[in-house]
């Protein structure tokens, strides 16, 4: 089955700065990543999705990007702000409909 | 469109006393729908999924327990709680592993 690794487990930025979190997967056949952000006390919410068939994809100030050959897909977020701070988990799909979730990144945005 | 809720959105139990935590979603059909535990500061652990009426995989064995008694309705449950049972429940959905899957807002659940 599918075994997702997610780094760093902390991550402190500047506001403004940018924010990158990575992922490596280990199933070749998956070709769906997510990402999720959430918020304390919340539950989490997908912020952007990648398939296989594109290498990037941007939505303003996030983008994920994709390197099959490697298996590793990462999040980049630009000009941060304190609305930014949260968990973060990627995720990819493994056998019989589940999805394998990353341990989580705490990003911390710093004023 | 479509949305998920979950009640209560907190619970606090003695251990030993019986669980039921329900999550329906509206707007969709046929759902595969899913149970996640989380710790403090953790991550998400699956504890149940099912892919249609009836049908329930188990990921952790203890004490709990899941149902789905109709397309859109999801039920954890406990007989007796345990300390170790306190955590944020997730309710989830999907219409297959490759795509979106959207969360439901957790029950905060506190044995004491």
């Amino acid at each position: 089955g599918e075994n997702v690794e997610q780094h760093p487990s902390t991550l402190s930025v500047q506001e403004g700065d940018s924010a990158v979190i990575k992922c490596t997967y280990s199933d070749s056949a998956s070709n769906y990543f997510p990402w999720y952000k959430q918020e304390l006390g919340k539950g989490p919410q997908l912020i952007i999705d990648i398939r296989s068939n594109v290498g990037e994809k941007k939505d303003q100030r996030i983008a994920v990007t994709l390197n099959k050959t490697a298996k590793h897909f990462s999040l980049h977020i630009t000009e941060t702000q304190p609305e930014d701070s949260a968990v973060y988990f990627c995720a990819a799909p493994s056998l019989h409909d589940k999805i394998i979730f990353g341990k989580g990144t705490r990003l911390h945005i710093l004023p | 469109s479509q949305t998920i809720h979950q009640w209560p959105a907190t619970l606090v139990q003695p251990v030993g006393s019986p669980l039921s935590l329900e999550c329906t979603v509206e707007g969709t059909s046929n759902p595969n729908l899913y149970w996640y535990r989380q710790a403090a500061g953790r991550g998400l652990q699956l504890l149940f999924y099912s892919v249609g009426i009836g049908q329930i995989s188990s990921e952790v064995p203890q004490n709990l327990s899941a149902s789905r008694p109709q397309d859109r309705q999801f039920i954890l449950s406990s007989k007796k709680l345990l300390l170790s049972d306190s955590g944020f429940y997730l309710c989830a959905w999907n219409r297959g592993a490759q795509a979106e899957q959207y969360f439901g807002p957790g029950t905060r659940l506190t044995v004491t």
